[in-house]
C-alpha cells in the first residue's frame, strides 16, 4: 500500500516552454503532498506544500508563478514549471500523506533537462 | 526549529564490513527520525523510521537504527554491506506535533569495495 506514481520520470524540454509533472496517490488519499527539488550531489530542497482544495504555501526563494502547483483532487498534485530555463534544469520529486497521523511516501522522481 | 546532520558526504566500505552512517539532529520537540535511501535517477525509498517506543529500530535490507536522545543521534548501520547497498542515504527528521514536512540531511553516498 500507500504508492505513489510521478511522470514522467524523464523529461527534456526547451528553453521557454513549460513542463507539467504530475503525483498520483494510488491507493490511498493524499490531503498533503510535497514537492522537493535535488540538484545534482546535494539534497533534497522542499519547494511548496499542497493541500487539497487550498493555494499551495511555497517555500522562501521559490517563484510560486514559476512554479504552479494544482492539488485538486485527494490523489492528484502536479507541478508545472512554466517559461522553463536551463538553470530549472533539476531533479523533481513529490511526497505525499493521507494525514497528519501517516507517513510520507515518495515518488520515483522526474528529472527535467531544459535545453 | 529541526534540522539533521549527516557526517561525511562520502563513506567507502569493504563488502561484508560494517556500514555505519552519522547523523545527528536537533529538533525542539520529539522528533519522528527517519533513513531514506536513493539509487541514482530514482525516488526515495524508506529504509526505517523511529517515531515512539523502541529505540532499536529495524528496516529493510538488514539495516538498523538506534535512537539516542541524549546524543541526538540516529546512526545508520548494517552489520556486512553488500554491493547493491551502493547508493545515496539520506537522513529526515520530522515534526512529531505538525509532521507538515521532512528537514533532509545532506546524504551520504555509499561506495562498496569488491
Amino acid at each position: 500500500g500507500a504508492v505513489v506514481s510521478q511522470h514522467p520520470s524523464w523529461v527534456i524540454c526547451k528553453s521557454g516552454t513549460s513542463v507539467k509533472i504530475e503525483c498520483r496517490s494510488l491507493d490511498f488519499q493524499a490531503t498533503t503532498m510535497f514537492w522537493y527539488r535535488q540538484f545534482p550531489k546535494q539534497s533534497l530542497m522542499l519547494m511548496a506544500t499542497s493541500n487539497e482544495g487550498s493555494k499551495a504555501t511555497y517555500e522562501q526563494g521559490v517563484e510560486k508563478d514559476k512554479f504552479l502547483i494544482n492539488h485538486a483532487s485527494l490523489t492528484l498534485s502536479t507541478l508545472t514549471v512554466t517559461s522553463a530555463h536551463p538553470e530549472d534544469s533539476s531533479f523533481y520529486i513529490c511526497s505525499a500523506r493521507a494525514g497528519i497521523n501517516y507517513g510520507y511516501t515518495f515518488g520515483s522522481g522526474t528529472r527535467l533537462t531544459v535545453v | 526549529a529541526q534540522s539533521v546532520t549527516q557526517l561525511g558526504s562520502h563513506v567507502s566500505v569493504s563488502e561484508g564490513a560494517l556500514v555505519l552512517l552519522r547523523c545527528n539532529y536537533s529538533s525542539s520537540v520529539p522528533p519522528y527520525l527517519f533513513w531514506y535511501v536513493q539509487y541514482p535517477n530514482q525516488g526515495l525509498q524508506l529504509l526505517l523510521k523511529y517515531t515512539t517506543g523502541a529505540t532499536l529500530v529495524k528496516g529493510i535490507n538488514g539495516f538498523e537504527a538506534e535512537f539516542k536522545k541524549s546524543e541526538t543521534s540516529f546512526h545508520l548501520t548494517k552489520p556486512s554491506a553488500h554491493m547493491s547497498d551502493a547508493a545515496e542515504y539520506f537522513c529526515a527528521v520530522s515534526s512529531s506535533n505538525t509532521g507538515n514536512q521532512f528537514y533532509f540531511g545532506t546524504g551520504t553516498s555509499l561506495t562498496v569495495i569488491p
